[in-house]
């Protein structure tokens, strides 16, 4: 099946650091990945959508200036978390789209990255 | 963005079969209903989806009411492996959006 990556599964950085994750598509293209942030005992929120060589889409509420989006490749869109604060703290998900129906039933979740400000 | 409602939690023994119920009456006619579930510390899992028919697949089976209004994920022999957050979501208005409610905690008893 579809594998998606993310690296680092887990960072730890002081506060006001940058942090970057990536997300990689392992064995198909995505020309879609999605990025989503969860808190402690709370569901997935959709932070983005992110399409290969273009501005990513941000959902309401999240600060584009301060979650840089980069979708360079049909296999890596990387999340930059600049100036981070304790705040940031979180689990940070990604999912790819692999398919060529465009339907949701086709996004592949990454395992997630644990990103700790101190 | 249309949504569901699901109960917090469930419990159930292991080997016996589960039903998750999901109500999503303001779903629209090209809405595609997925479900999707979480372990602990881990990305969201697919598990199947469907439009209007049931559906049946390695995992589960789903089971979706006349008027769409409500759908049931069911697990036919619950194990421990199965204990999740399951999440009953319908397409967003903005193709291939996923939105995530608040899923059902489903704890899984030897």
């Amino acid at each position: 099946g579809a594998v998606v990556s993310q690296h680092p599964s887990w960072v730890i950085c002081k506060s006001g650091t940058s942090v970057k994750i990536e997300c990689r598509s392992l064995d198909f293209q995505a020309t879609t990945m999605f990025w989503y942030r969860q808190f402690p005992k709370q569901s997935l929120m959709l932070m983005a959508t992110s399409n290969e060589g273009s501005k990513a889409t941000y959902e309401q509420g999240v600060e584009k200036d301060k979650f840089l989006i980069n979708h360079a490749s049909l296999t890596l869109s990387t999340l930059t978390v600049t100036s981070a604060h304790p705040e940031d703290s979180s689990f940070y998900i990604c999912s790819a789209d692999s398919g060529t129906s465009g339907r949701a039933h086709e996004q592949f979740f990454g395992p997630g990255t644990r990103l700790t400000v101190l | 963005d249309a949504k569901t409602t699901q109960p917090n939690s469930m419990e159930s023994n292991e080997e016996e079969p589960v039903h998750l119920p999901c109500n999503h009456s303001t779903i629209s006619g090209t809405d595609y209903i997925h479900w999707y579930r979480q372990l602990p510390s881990q990305g969201p899992e697919y598990v199947i989806h469907g439009l209007t028919s049931n559906v049946n697949n390695r995992m589960a089976s789903l089971a979706i009411a006349e008027d769409r209004k409500s759908s049931t994920l069911i697990l036919h022999r619950a194990t421990l492996r199965d204990a999740a957050v399951y999440y009953c979501i319908l397409e967003g208005t903005g193709f291939q959006k996923l939105v995530f409610g608040t899923g059902t905690r489903l704890l899984v008893s030897p």
